[in-house]
């Protein structure tokens, strides 16, 4: 069965700073990868994805994730973190075959990001 | 657009009432699919629907039932609520196609006291 961690809880960076989130996957294949990000008491919101080809995938509001497979790991990253990015972000991943396909996703626990001024 | 949409979005049950969470996608997508949200969990799925008349377990289906009669609406039942299920449930769809894109709604806030 695939899973995924995310493996720090709380984040908290000074606007301006820059950011990285982990998150690691296990899966027998590479799957499809996945970042959301979640404001409080709002839905989802679908920052990049990572289906296959150039390993490092751009993303929305500036945002990057690397698909390392070696490390099984997909990180986000953002060079210059704003206050508007305080929310809740969620690493998933679908299989290829099958999941993926039916909007089956295994989602990490969530990293929330707090910004300081 | 529409795109998915759920209601009730806030709803306080007593313990062993039931109720239905309405979800509804206006794009035709043969996917759809229930999650539930709990802190320090991530989002976990409940039932799934490949679609009309076909749907199947997600990870965490015990206490919830679904159907699914038409390609626009599939509804969650908690038949008897339990505190349990204090949650926030996202319905979404998507249309065929792995790489396609997975439409979220936003989400139904349910307290079970």
């Amino acid at each position: 069965a695939q899973s995924v961690t995310q493996p720090d809880i709380h984040i908290t960076v000074s606007e301006g700073a820059s950011l990285e989130l982990r998150c690691n996957y296990s899966y027998g294949a590479t799957p499809y990868l996945f970042w959301y990000v979640q404001s409080p008491g709002q839905g989802l919101q679908l920052l990049l994805k990572y289906f296959s080809g150039d390993t490092l995938v751009q993303g929305i509001k500036g945002f990057e994730a690397e698909f390392k497979r070696s490390q099984s790991s997909f990180n986000l990253r953002k060079p210059s973190v704003h206050w508007s990015d305080a929310a809740e972000y969620f690493c998933a991943v679908g299989a290829r075959a099958g999941g993926t396909s039916y909007g089956k996703l295994t989602f990490g626990q969530g990293t929330i990001l707090t910004v300081h001024p | 657009n529409a795109g998915v949409t759920q209601t009730p979005k806030f709803q306080v049950l007593k313990t062993g009432q039931s109720m239905t969470l309405q979800c509804a996608q206006d794009m035709n997508h043969e996917y759809m699919s229930w999650y539930r949200q709990d802190p320090g969990m991530g989002l976990r799925l409940i039932h799934y629907s490949v679609g009309a008349g076909i749907t199947d377990q997600g990870e965490v289906p015990n206490g919830y039932n679904v159907s699914r009669s038409t390609t626009e609406d599939f509804p969650l039942r908690l038949l008897s609520a339990a505190p349990s299920q204090t949650s926030v449930y996202f319905c979404a769809s998507k249309t065929q196609g792995g790489r396609n894109t997975i439409y979220f709604g936003e989400g139904s806030w349910l307290t079970v006291v």
